[in-house]
């Protein structure tokens, strides 16, 4: 089983849809985040959580919000879809000591219509 | 502000030629380098990586760059490469801190396509 896992893997919405991803992991790390990759533009910090208290806006949060459910759940949502958010999603974690190695989970690739 | 350039977006090469993808960084003072892959329709994975020591780091599946401070570079080379290493490559640079300003920041990336 994979140590970050996400849902759904593939989803097709609609302009104005509410949508939620989710990610949960078993590697026991404090941190997590929420990229996402588009052409060209490598990957992109949305929001990232270093414990349950704690959630930070990355540098492209507009549009998007984050719940961080438990040590091991990281959800991202997009409160009205829209097709510029049509993008490759993933989530990853990293231990406390903030070395900066990520471990990705397989990615959510989300298409708005 | 922090930034990663990678030089190339798409590199084309036969099998067993060499491989050399640039990295360079804005970011002044102690970093941690980071070369991660991704395979086609596979999630990114750490290829390797540099915080201290020998400059030249080698990683997983004959991969190895070489950190050369005065440069701000973290190029990323294989001697031969193969068929599988066909894939995305992303160069990423982090100001290690304990504190909650999160500075990891990745590449655009380069694309390796090997032909056989």
């Amino acid at each position: 089983d994979a140590d970050v896992t996400q849902t759904p893997r593939n989803r097709i919405t609609k302009t104005g849809k509410r949508i939620m991803l989710e990610c949960s992991q078993t590697k026991g790390h404090d941190r997590m985040y929420w990229y996402r990759q588009d052409p060209g533009l490598g990957l992109r910090l949305i929001y990232y959580s270093f414990d349950v208290k704690d959630i930070n806006k990355g540098e492209i949060s507009d549009g998007y919000s984050v719940s961080r459910q438990a040590q091991a759940k990281f959800s991202l949502s997009l409160e009205s879809a829209i097709p510029n958010q049509t993008a490759l999603y993933f989530c990853a974690t990293s231990d406390y000591l903030d070395t900066g190695e990520l471990f990705f989970g397989e990615g959510s690739r989300l298409t708005v219509l | 502000a922090q930034s990663v350039s990678q030089h190339n977006h798409h590199v084309i090469l036969s099998e067993a030629a060499s491989l050399e993808l640039g990295c360079n960084y804005s970011y002044g003072g102690t970093v941690n380098l980071f070369w991660y892959v991704q395979y086609p329709g596979q999630h990114l994975q750490l290829l390797l990586k540099y915080f201290s020591g020998d400059p030249l780091v080698k990683g997983i599946k004959g991969f190895e760059a070489e950190f050369i401070k005065s440069k701000f570079s973290f190029n990323l080379r294989k001697p031969s490469v193969q068929w599988s290493d066909t894939a995305e490559y992303f160069c990423a640079v982090i100001k290690p801190t304990r504190s909650n300003d999160y500075k990891l920041s990745f590449g655009a990336g380069t694309t390796v396509t090997v032909r056989a």
